[in-house]
């Protein structure tokens, strides 16, 4: 119940495409979804979250999806770019409970 | 510059030793947090402590123990119970335990085991 399953483990996507990371969850208490990058050697930071009252959001290149009815989200990252290169968490969280993390996907951006 | 301090950024633990990471923050933020990182496991909550005085257990707790005694400092005991503390720690904090607050990261600490 607790658990955000988020696939693919790993992406690989060519300079100028589309990056799509997935994540489910099963809890619909939860009320708060964001997506965090995180750079080797260095901590997660968040990149862009979304409520469930609207079904997409976008800042700049990226773009949360959400289905609330299939408990659904993903991130869209727009004409990737080798510097977008990182893991990406998506999580969720509700009232204030702690944040709990899918396991990541590692997203290499090739020149 | 506000911010998280963690330190050091790399610690070695010896069989049966008990190892202490240290976690500071200057944002005046209420609420703080550990998290373990395990290559293919995401971020596991340890511990989170929403006011001074005052913690809770998170999911993978045992092995651990926490003291917030100040605002500002968080730190971690990896204690000899702990049977595999090899990963990566990271410390956050956000402003209140408020849902929609932004979580912010310290750059964590990689304890590896002599």
């Amino acid at each position: 119940q607790q658990q955000v399953k988020q696939s693919p483990q790993s992406l690989i996507v060519q300079k100028g495409g589309i990056s799509i990371i997935n994540c489910a969850y099963e809890n619909t208490a939860f009320d708060y979804f964001p997506w965090y990058q995180q750079f080797p050697g260095k901590g997660p930071a968040l990149l862009i979250a979304i409520r469930p009252d609207v079904s997409e959001k976008k800042e700049g290149r990226f773009t949360i999806s959400f289905n609330k009815s299939a408990k659904q989200f993903s991130l869209h990252i727009m004409d990737s770019q080798p510097g977008d290169s990182a893991t990406y968490f998506c999580a969720a969280t509700y009232s204030g409970t702690a944040l709990i993390f899918g396991k990541g996907t590692t997203l290499s951006v090739s020149s | 510059d506000g911010g998280i301090t963690q330190s050091p950024k790399y610690l070695f633990r010896k069989e049966g030793q008990n190892v202490t990471l240290s976690c500071e923050q200057n944002l005046n933020h209420d609420a703080m947090y550990w998290y373990r990182q395990d290559p293919g496991q995401g971020l596991r909550l340890i511990y989170y402590s929403q006011i001074v005085n005052d913690f809770q257990k998170g999911d993978i707790a045992e092995g651990y123990s926490v003291s917030r005694e100040k605002k500002e400092s968080f730190p971690l005991t990896v204690t000899s119970a702990q049977k595999n503390p090899t990963a990566f720690y990271l410390c956050a904090s956000r402003r209140t335990f408020a849902t929609n607050e932004k979580l912010f990261f310290g750059s964590g600490t990689q304890l590896s085991v002599l």
